[in-house]
């Protein structure tokens, strides 16, 4: 069984400050997605990266995938409270299947 | 609509009683999941469908768990005798390839 790790589980800071979450996993993935979850609603995907070494920005946040496939990263510059939520990796090893990490609670304090 | 809908949200079923959870997905969308996502928990993989046929039935907890989804479109998760160990939210997701469109879910609570 892949199991994806993510850490740290829960994470509270002030507007403004810089954040780095970490998913690790000892298996190799073909792809690794990253998604945020609001209380409520369903994951909404942010980025997929295939490429090891592979650096994706969106906006104020940074995505990097490990040169083995086995860890990402996901990095906030200047968290605002809109970035409140849960952020799951997932990653894939096959055709179809996604395999989830629990998730880093992050909470944005104006 | 234009994302994937699901039905009923909030469900509180008695220990032992049968629900039904529905998921419309996204017009066009070849593929559905069906996630189970318990308390502070990321999804787990329950099933997969590529149009009518079932392909993927690995994550399914146990018999009590049936899935259908008949005409290729809508599809229904079935659990049977509830337990309290069901109580999750169940996610829907369809995609046309690779990238996963979640419904909002639908909430189970077994008392």
């Amino acid at each position: 069984t892949q199991l994806l790790e993510q850490s740290p589980q829960f994470l509270s800071i002030q507007e403004g400050e810089n954040l780095t979450v970490y998913c690790n996993s000892s298996s190799v993935f073909s792809s690794l997605q990253w998604y945020r979850q609001e209380p409520g609603e369903g994951p909404v995907l942010l980025v997929t990266v295939v490429t090891g070494g592979e650096v994706k920005k969106l906006k104020r946040l940074t995505f990097q995938f490990g040169d083995a496939r086995k860890d990402s990263s996901l990095h906030i510059t200047a968290a605002q409270p809109g970035d409140t939520g849960l952020y799951l990796c997932a990653g894939g090893a096959g055709s179809y299947q996604l395999t989830f990490g629990k998730g880093t609670k992050l909470s944005v304090i104006p | 609509g234009a994302g994937v809908s699901q039905s009923p949200r909030y469900k509180v079923a008695k220990r032992g009683q049968d629900v039904a959870l529905r998921c419309d997905p996204i017009s066009g969308h070849v593929s559905l999941f069906w996630y189970q996502q318990a308390l502070g928990q990321g999804p787990e993989f329950l099933t997969y469908f590529q149009n009518e046929a079932q392909l993927d039935k690995s994550g399914l907890p146990s018999d009590r768990f049936f899935a259908e989804r008949p005409e290729g479109s809508v599809s229904t998760l079935k659990i049977q005798r509830t337990q309290q160990e069901d109580s999750a939210v169940y996610l829907c997701a369809s995609s046309p390839t690779g990238e996963l469109f979640f419904g909002e879910g639908s909430r189970l609570t077994v008392l």
